[in-house]
């Protein structure tokens, strides 16, 4: 069956220490992994996607992700993290051109001062 | 572009109402999709289009009707809305042209069913 697990429900962190976010999948066909960001009342914004290729991707607001397909990972990591960070974090996998994702069920993010 | 717009942004409805939520894209997209926000559920994918005229159903379909009249609209129904329809839902769009497009999502509209 396809899915993504977010294995953390929640996350807190200290304003400057990195970040990792895990996110494992479970895909028949080839992946397309999407990492979304959504604030609060917010829409779902793009981080990153991966498709092929290199699989360390880079993304907005300075995140990156790595695909490790042996693993079936696709973890979403920050060196620094900054408060305007916090939200919710959802990992997604698809086909091609992103169309009928299937999401993990977040993680939220607080940053501590 | 205002890329994807949905309205209400917020509606309450009593049990067995109907009600249609809508979603209006400007940036030509082929493929339209809706989904449902639950706490700790994530996004499920509940009906999705890959154009005018083609619907076809996700994960979690039953209680919703969709069509595609036009490439810029994709309104979802609830026929008779049931307290558990009570969510947010997002509709997004995208290119089918290959794999680098991306889906856009919309603002969602808040659903509270009494």
């Amino acid at each position: 069956a396809q899915s993504v697990t977010q294995p953390d429900i929640h996350i807190t962190v200290s304003e400057g220490a990195s970040l990792e976010l895990r996110c494992n999948y479970s895909y028949g066909a080839t992946p397309y992994l999407f990492w979304y960001v959504q604030s609060p009342g917010q829409g779902l914004q793009l981080l990153l996607k991966y498709f092929s290729g290199d699989t360390l991707v880079q993304g907005i607001k300075g995140f990156e992700a790595e695909f490790k397909r042996s693993q079936s990972s696709f973890n979403l990591r920050k060196p620094s993290v900054h408060w305007s960070d916090a939200a919710e974090y959802f990992c997604a996998v698809g086909n091609q051109a992103g169309t009928a994702l299937i999401f993990g069920k977040g993680t939220t993010l607080s940053v501590s001062s | 572009n205002a890329g994807v717009t949905q309205t209400p942004k917020f509606q309450v409805l009593k049990t067995g109402q109907s009600m249609t939520l809508q979603c209006a894209q400007d940036m030509n997209h082929e493929y339209m999709s809706w989904y449902r926000q639950d706490p700790g559920m994530g996004l499920r994918l509940i009906h999705y289009s890959v154009g005018a005229g083609i619907t076809d159903q996700g994960e979690v379909p039953n209680g919703y009707n969709v069509s595609r009249s036009t490439t810029e609209d994709f309104p979802l129904r609830l026929l008779s809305a049931a307290p558990s329809q009570t969510s947010v839902y997002f509709c997004a769009s995208s290119y089918l042209r290959g794999p680098q497009e991306t889906q856009y999502f919309g603002p969602g509209t808040r659903l509270l069913v009494l």
